[in-house]
């Protein structure tokens, strides 16, 4: 099943603060979120995995509730070079298989 | 250097072509991964090789068949090209099976069929 994440796009201006939500309607081992800029190939940016940790890349972080089966990423101080496609990907206990999600389209603006 | 490479970048062809996308990395990784995205993004995971070995293959039709060379290869073959198998196709590599590790992507080879 495909999580599913919201919002499906945003537009920012520099500067600005984003929020980008992963909800799985099954139990997860681990979350991870990627970067896709137009024409490239995804990008990792973290892995959170069982056990409530939360994770930060500069001003990038994300948090994983594993009642709540969601995760969301962080994004602080928006800056021009945070704009692509988010995906998270998430695995199913023990199924070795990662799964993205729906995905989300951030723009950020000047 | 390029970590996960992959040829050619960009296929048209015709339906009921039959075409391959080859596959590299140089990361001493021991899984890779054949990728899926469409139109709409949606990156779906096709095949998983660990060592040569299959380890995941998903509910794809059998014109699409995997080859494992050794463990730095991982090449795609597609018989009898269809309309709907247009999309990037992305290769991907991690150090360890599972998903406890980072997934290395390649460039993506975008195909068309007309």
């Amino acid at each position: 099943q495909q999580p599913v994440q919201s919002p499906q796009a945003v537009i920012l201006r520099e500067g600005e603060d984003a929020v980008i939500n992963c909800s799985s309607s099954k139990a997860l081992y681990s979350v991870h979120w990627y970067r896709q800029k137009h024409g490239e190939a995804p990008v990792f940016l973290m892995i959170l995995l069982k056990g409530g940790e939360q994770k930060g890349h500069d001003k990038i972080s994300a948090s994983f509730n594993e009642k709540k089966q969601q995760s969301s990423l962080y994004l602080t101080a928006s800056q021009l070079s945070y704009s692509g496609t988010y995906f998270c990907g998430t695995e199913i206990d023990g199924n070795e298989k990662l799964t993205f999600g729906t995905g989300t389209r951030l723009t950020i603006i000047p | 250097d390029t970590a996960v490479s992959q040829t050619p970048k960009y296929l048209v062809t015709q339906m009921g072509n039959d075409k391959s996308i080859k596959c590299e990395q140089n990361l001493g990784h021991d899984t890779m991964y054949w990728y899926k995205q469409d139109s709409k993004k949606f990156l779906k995971i096709m095949f998983s090789y660990n060592n040569k070995e299959l380890i995941i293959n998903e509910t794809v039709p059998n014109r699409f068949s995997p080859k494992s060379p050794d463990k730095a290869h991982l090449n795609l073959h597609i018989n009898s090209l269809e309309l709907g198998d247009s999309a990037v196709y992305f290769c991907a590599s991690s150090q360890v099976l599972g998903v406890a590790g980072e997934l290395f992507f390649g460039e993506g080879s975008r195909l068309t069929v007309l």
